[in-house]
């Protein structure tokens, strides 16, 4: 049972490269999210998507575009990567009505120089 | 402006005994609170949560305590095992089907064979 699967793990990045985080669910999960976490920091929502086709901000969505490519599919795009992104990532998805419980991802480590 | 704040970064515990991590909010809209659990190198998981209709949930060995009036929550692991040693978040949310958790900076714990 994968659950949530990000790839990639690592990823290293020059100041302006660009790339996608991509994730999977195979939960029949209708929201899924993304997180990041800095040291010393809580997680923060980046973006979300409520249901298939859907998708909105969160508390830091500055620098980064998502795209909910399926039910199972939720990725997110740095265009231009900046130092300040520099951060682990994690996707998360939930059942939606009548399920609370969000389950995460194993996380990517990005490092942008 | 921080709405969830867990003030001790770290807590170490001896194998055994009780383990007591807190937990403050300061939006008074936030009805619905968890508990989440993460080793390095690993996504968060889910622990325990708690609606602000109860005041206590309790499973095995981890129980949550709610004071509304405070607006503080604690989590309680009786007996701490070295197993239980990670970071723990807590969250909270407006309503359990919400779309957005905020989450505290987390606490780390060390338990002590």
């Amino acid at each position: 049972n994968a659950g949530v699967t990000q790839t990639p793990k690592f990823q290293v990045l020059k100041t302006g490269q660009s790339m996608t985080l991509q994730c999977a669910q195979d939960m029949n999960h209708n929201s899924m999210y993304w997180y990041r976490q800095d040291p010393g920091m809580g997680l923060r929502l980046i973006y979300y998507s409520a249901s298939e086709g859907t998708t909105d901000k969160g508390e830091v969505p500055n620098g980064y575009n998502v795209s909910r490519l399926n039910k199972r599919e939720f990725s997110l795009r740095l265009e231009s990567a900046a130092p300040s992104q520099t951060s682990v990532y994690f996707c998360a998805s939930r059942q939606g009505v009548g399920g609370n419980t969000i389950y995460f991802g194993e996380g990517s480590w990005l490092t942008v120089v | 402006d921080q709405q969830v704040k867990q003030n001790s970064p770290s807590l170490s515990v001896q194998e055994g005994r009780i383990s007591i991590l807190n937990c403050d909010y300061t939006n008074s809209m936030f009805d619905y609170f968890l508990w989440y659990k993460k080793y390095p190198a690993e996504g968060p998981t889910f622990l325990i949560s708690i609606s602000s209709i109860k005041d206590k949930n309790e499973d095995g060995r981890f129980t949550v305590f709610l004071n509304k009036s405070a607006k503080h929550l604690s989590l309680h692991i009786v007996p701490s095992q070295p197993g239980d040693s990670a970071v723990y978040f807590c969250a909270a949310s407006i309503g359990a089907g919400s779309y957005q958790l905020t989450f505290g900076k987390g606490t780390k714990l060390s338990v002590i064979p």
